[in-house]
């Protein structure tokens, strides 16, 4: 069966700091692959997108970016941290083939930039 | 592009009680619409889904939805809310590309009176 893995869960980072979240996907091949903001209080924002390896979408201009270097391997980044960055972020998996079985979600990661 | 909007931010059902969940869609063409449920802290989980057929459509944990699409809705719905349900619902709509984007829309907070 396919199941994704987000980490950290939890994540503490100062100003200005690197960051590095990852996500692999397993029992799937092709996937398309999905990060996600979640804000305090807020729904979900669509932040990158990819559709195979080295294929990267960005959704909204930001501090972040992401890469796919493994067909099951997503990565977000950053150089340098804001405190806007703070929040939740899911990383999810649909199917190449369409939508008829949705995204399956990651437990997600909180990062807090302090 | 699509775009989703539920309503109600925050709802207080009892116990027993039946619940609807409000939720608006735009697209243009015939969408592929999902219901998401977050509890705390953690990753979103797939409720139900509609692209198709029969527009009441019956999900996990009780739940169903109606896809009306003269008022372009998809309400959410449960008989009687158990304690459990408490979380964070997401009403969803995809569109068809190479991407498949699922774009959520900010949530309803469902809270439950003893």
């Amino acid at each position: 069966s396919q199941t994704i893995h987000q980490w950290p869960a939890t994540l503490v980072q100062p100003v200005g700091s690197p960051l590095s979240l990852e996500c692999t996907v397993e029992g799937t091949s092709n996937p398309n692959l999905y990060w996600y903001r979640q804000a305090a209080g807020r729904g979900l924002q669509l932040l990158f997108y990819s559709v195979g390896i080295g294929q990267i979408s960005s959704e909204v201009p930001q501090n972040l970016s992401a890469s796919r270097p493994q067909d099951r391997q997503f990565i977000l980044s950053s150089k340098k941290l804001l405190l806007s960055d703070s929040g939740f972020y899911l990383c999810a998996w649909g199917s190449g083939q369409g939508l008829a079985y949705g995204y399956t979600f990651g437990s997600g990661t909180r990062l807090t930039v302090v | 592009a699509q775009s989703v909007t539920q309503p109600d931010i925050h709802i207080t059902v009892s116990e027993g009680a039946s619940l609807e969940l409000r939720c608006n869609y735009s697209y243009g063409a015939t969408p592929y619409l999902f219901w998401y449920v977050q509890s705390p802290g953690q990753g979103l989980q797939l409720l139900l889904k509609y692209f198709s057929g029969d527009t009441l459509v019956q999900g996990i944990k009780g739940f169903e939805a109606e896809f009306k699409r003269s008022q372009s809705s998809f309400n959410l719905r449960k008989p009687s809310v158990h304690w459990s349900d408490a979380a964070e619902y997401f009403c969803a709509v995809g569109a068809v590309s190479s991407a498949s984007k699922i774009i959520f829309g900010s949530g309803t907070r469902l809270s439950i009176r003893p």
